[in-house]
């Protein structure tokens, strides 16, 4: 079956420093991908996504390019602040109505 | 803005005991899902819901049931709470666009049972 495997946290950097979280992917076919977050308190919500080979999600400076080469999501940032501080999480779906596939989640802590 | 709500941020159960987590959404959803976060587990789907008084099995429905009498508001029933079911729950909801339709979450319930 269809599956998500992301880097294992707590991941802990310093404010501006560059951020990668890993995210790789097993799935049949064309699967849509995501990154969620969940800020400390919160529900998930969407960050970005990708619904085709090659394209790049983006969205609050994070990046993320569809690899079907490589069957990779990797998450990206440029310069994290504090307010970054969250667990995310990787997800792959198909066209249908079935349910997302979730990673287990990677902590990120940033600190000032 | 969608808004999931779940009636409980916290709460406290015994052994044995019946428990009802409620979820509402305000958005006309037809897709309703709960999850249970657990450390090192991440997301696990429990049972979801594509329509009014439907539901399906999702990865672990085992000590769970679920009602969808109305559209708006999906329950999550612990028939005989157990320690084991100790976890924070996520309510989510979603239109019938397939993956492309984001999930929206609420902002879960911490259960404790004793």
């Amino acid at each position: 079956g269809d599956s998500v495997t992301q880097m294992e946290g707590p991941v802990t950097l310093s404010e501006e420093a560059f951020l990668t979280i890993n995210c790789t992917y097993t799935a049949t076919g064309y699967p849509s991908l995501f990154w969620y977050v969940q800020y400390p308190g919160e529900g998930l919500q969407l960050l970005l996504k990708a619904t085709k080979a090659d394209d790049k999600g983006s969205n609050k400076g994070f990046e993320a390019t569809y690899r079907k080469e490589t069957t990779s999501f990797h998450l990206e940032k440029g310069s994290v602040q504090v307010s970054d501080s969250a667990v995310y999480f990787c997800a792959l779906g198909h066209s249908g109505n079935t349910p997302l596939v979730f990673g287990k989640g990677t902590r990120l802590s940033v600190i000032a | 803005d969608v808004k999931v709500t779940q009636s409980s941020r916290y709460l406290v159960k015994r052994t044995g005991e019946k428990v009802f987590l409620e979820c509402v959404q305000d958005m006309d959803h037809e897709n309703m899902f709960w999850y249970r976060q657990d450390p090192g587990l991440g997301l696990r789907l429990i049972y979801f819901s594509y329509d009014v008084k439907m539901k399906e099995k999702g990865d672990i429905p085992e000590g769970y049931s679920v009602s969808r009498e109305k559209k708006e508001r999906f329950s999550l029933i612990l028939e005989s709470a157990s320690t084991n079911q100790t976890s924070m729950y996520l309510c989510a909801s979603s239109t019938t666009g397939g993956p492309n339709s984001p999930l929206h979450f609420g902002n879960g319930t911490r259960l404790t049972v004793t």
